[in-house]
């Protein structure tokens, strides 16, 4: 099955303590993308990839750090989280720049920094 | 920063109505909008990508229309039906940042049965 995964859904954590959320996607599709959704704000863009070792800031870059070593994985890193990234993290990916193509969404992954 | 504003910011129809919502965007350094569906627990789910001016997209009861000249773009739904009940996304791409995903706030639709 075609499909966007992120790891893990739900993770509580405390300020400091580096973690990665991964994300996967089995389509071969070109572009990844970061997003944060909070209430009232938005879907906020963080990062994104328009191929594989190619990286560029979305709208919100602050305090995280991404790679692309490969095609199908576009981990977010967190090197030392705060409160203030407590959200809901989408990742997305599609077959080549978004201006062209529909993105397909991974699940999500709630983030709770305490 | 650019700014893509939605409206309604909420809107409550009864099933059997047609209903439409705006998408407004910067009109200068247009490159391509997508609309997207999002349900409640779930992730969002792409509806269309436009990138003409005049263009028309239809899926089923849903259509879109684009504007670029005047930065707007609406999207329709047709006969709504409570499974329509969703938050409506669009996300704006500029000619310099083709990568760069600007979302509006999106409009929240409630069909009653």
């Amino acid at each position: 099955e075609a499909q966007v995964t992120q790891n893990p859904r739900y993770l509580i954590t405390v300020t400091g303590k580096k973690l990665t959320v991964t994300c996967s996607q089995n389509m071969n599709h070109e572009y990844m993308s970061w997003y944060r959704q909070d209430p009232g704000l938005g879907l906020r863009q963080i990062y994104y990839s328009m191929n594989v070792e190619v990286t560029d800031k979305g709208d919100v870059p602050e305090g995280y750090k991404v790679s692309r070593k490969e095609k199908r994985n576009f981990p977010l890193i967190l090197e030392s989280p705060s409160p203030n990234q407590t959200s809901l993290y989408f990742c997305a990916s599609s077959l080549v720049a978004p201006a062209y193509n529909e993105q397909f969404f991974g699940p999500g992954t709630r983030l709770t920094v305490l | 920063i650019l700014n893509v504003e939605q409206s309604p910011q909420s809107l409550h129809v009864q099933e059997g109505d047609s209903t439409n919502f705006t998408c407004s965007f910067p009109s200068s350094n247009f490159y391509a909008l997508h609309w997207y569906r999002w349900e409640t627990a779930k992730s969002p789910e792409a509806l269309f990508v436009m990138t003409l001016n005049g263009d028309e997209k239809k899926k089923g009861r849903i259509s879109a229309t684009l504007n670029t000249k005047e930065g707007y773009s609406y999207l329709y739904i047709k006969g709504s039906q409570p499974e329509d009940s969703a938050t409506y996304l669009c996300a704006f791409i500029t000619r310099g940042s083709q990568g760069n995903l600007i979302f509006g706030k999106g409009t929240k639709l409630s069909v009653k049965p």
